[in-house]
């Protein structure tokens, strides 16, 4: 079955970038979508298709796929971007969804 | 909009069944795709399967083939998640989530339930 793989934890000063990857086997045949989940909150999109933001989520919030490795970039982090963050496609091998493992997000 | 309104919190005994439900608020699931995905504490997200019930058609992650049914009730806006043969590795915060068939199935999950608190224990 399709792997995603992601970093267990990835920490940020504000104001800096925060890049989170996503590493799959060929991931850039696939489309990558990629979800913020807060404490005790359900996940909600913030990028889709790869690059695209739905309406709603900051410009800050930026998206990239190529080779092996999706990565979703956080500009100008700010306290309230502290979450988890998870990497998702559909395997078309297995018809499956699959998530990364997530990463998440500290904000020092 | 759609707004996706799960049941409650469930306390079950190992080897029961739980059968948790997904209702669609102010609208139908006639346009979507609905998959549960499961939260165990401090893990991640793992897709267990969907139904479309345009097509009448599921698909089960492997992992849960045997163990999970996934149901709908038209006439209520209703999908069901029925997963029998409990074990304590199953409680976990039971999310529906749904994919708008325009972008079926390369597509992402726009909505997502509040989660339902699924506890296994003896």
């Amino acid at each position: 079955s399709y792997v995603l793989t992601q970093p267990p934890s990835v920490s940020v000063a504000p104001g800096q970038t925060a890049r989170v990857t996503c590493g799959g086997n060929n991931i850039a045949d696939k489309s990558v979508h990629w979800y913020q989940q807060k404490p005790g909150q359900a996940p909600a999109l913030v990028i889709y298709y790869d690059t695209d933001r739905p309406s709603g989520i900051p410009e800050r919030f930026s998206g990239s796929n190529s080779g092996n490795t999706a990565t979703l970039t956080i500009s100008r982090v700010e306290a309230g971007d502290e979450a988890d963050y998870y990497c998702q496609v559909w395997d078309g091998s297995s018809d499956h969804y699959v998530f990364g493992s997530g990463t998440k997000v500290n904000v020092l | 909009q759609v707004q996706l309104v799960q049941s409650g919190a469930e306390v079950k005994k190992p080897g029961s069944s739980v059968k948790v439900s997904c209702k669609a608020s102010g609208g139908t699931f006639s346009s979507y795709a609905i998959s549960w995905v499961r939260q165990a504490p401090g893990q991640g997200l793992e897709w267990m399967g969907e139904l479309i019930p345009m097509f009448g058609t599921s698909n089960d992650a492997q992992k849960f083939q045997g163990r999970v049914t996934i149901s709908t009730d038209e006439s209520t806006s209703t999908v069901y998640m029925d997963l029998s043969g409990l074990r304590s590795e199953d409680t976990a915060v039971y999310y529906c989530a749904t994919i708008s068939l325009a972008s079926h199935p390369n597509g992402y999950f726009n909505l997502w339930g509040r989660g339902t608190l699924v506890t296994v224990s003896s």
